[in-house]
C-alpha cells in the first residue's frame, strides 16, 4: 500500500482567491498520478491523469504539474468559484499493477 | 452509454445477513474495481478484476467476496454482514493499467 498524502485537508477561501494543493507520494515505482474531483453525494470524476516528469495539465481554471523525482503534484485553481467546492483527490499507482491508491483528499470550500 | 452502474443504491440489513452488489459497465473495459469510502478514510480498494474470470485481493479484503463471471459485471458479496461494513461502495472500470477509472454512482449500505 503506497502512503499517499494530501495538504491541507480542507480549505476555505474566497470567491475569486487562487488556491493550490499538495500530493506527496512514493518517487519509486511511478507509473502514473491521477486527479479526481468529488462532489458531495456525487462519485468521483477524473481530472488529469499525468505521467512524466515535469508534466503540466490545464482543464479550464484548474492546472496541475508532476515531479515524479521528488513525488509530488499541484493542483492549482485560479479564480475560485461556489462551483470549484468539492473534495479533490489525487491517486499515484505503481508499474507493477493497476491500482490506485487514493489519498484522503482535500475539501475545498469556496464561499460567495 | 449508461458507463458504470451500480444495484442497489441503498440497502439496510441486519447483521448476519448476506447480500451482492452488482456493478455492470457497459464501456467494454479489462478492470473493474470496488472501493469502500469511510468518513476519514478516503476511498480503499476492496478487490478488483485484471479481466473475465480473474480477482484479486485489495487493501481491505476481509468480509468480502467477488467475481467476475462475465466481463461487464463484477459483484461483490458479503457472506454475513457486520456494523463494521456499513459504508458507501463505490464500483469503478478502465481499460488498462494507470488510466482514468470511471465511477458508477455507488452503493449506501446500511448493516444494523
Amino acid at each position: 500500500i503506497l502512503n499517499v498524502e494530501q495538504s491541507p485537508q480542507s480549505l476555505h477561501v474566497q470567491e475569486g482567491d487562487s488556491t493550490n494543493f499538495t500530493c506527496s507520494f512514493p518517487s519509486s515505482n511511478f507509473y502514473a498520478l491521477h486527479w479526481y474531483r468529488w462532489e458531495t453525494a456525487k462519485s468521483p470524476e477524473a481530472l488529469f491523469v499525468m505521467t512524466l516528469n515535469g508534466d503540466e495539465k490545464k482543464k479550464g481554471r484548474i492546472s496541475a504539474t508532476l515531479n515524479t523525482k521528488e513525488g509530488y503534484s499541484y493542483l492549482y485553481i485560479k479564480g475560485s468559484q461556489p462551483e470549484d467546492s468539492a473534495t479533490y483527490l489525487c491517486a499515484p499507482t505503481e508499474t507493477s499493477g493497476s491500482r490506485l491508491t487514493f489519498g484522503e483528499g482535500t475539501q475545498l470550500t469556496v464561499n460567495p | 452509454n449508461a458507463g458504470v452502474t451500480q444495484t442497489p443504491k441503498f440497502r439496510v440489513l441486519k447483521t448476519g445477513q448476506s447480500m451482492t452488489l452488482l456493478c455492470a459497465q457497459d464501456m467494454n473495459h479489462e478492470y473493474m474495481y470496488w472501493y469502500r469510502q469511510d468518513p476519514g478514510m478516503g476511498l480503499r480498494l476492496i478487490h478488483y478484476s485484471v479481466g473475465e474470470g480473474t480477482t484479486a485481493k485489495g487493501e481491505v479484503p476481509d468480509g468480502y467476496n467477488v467475481s467476475r463471471l462475465k466481463k461487464q459485471n463484477f459483484l461483490l458479496g458479503l457472506e454475513s454482514a457486520a456494523p463494521s461494513q456499513t459504508s458507501v461502495y463505490f464500483c469503478a472500470s478502465n481499460d488498462r493499467k494507470g488510466e482514468t477509472q470511471y465511477f458508477g454512482p455507488g452503493t449506501r449500505l446500511l448493516v444494523l
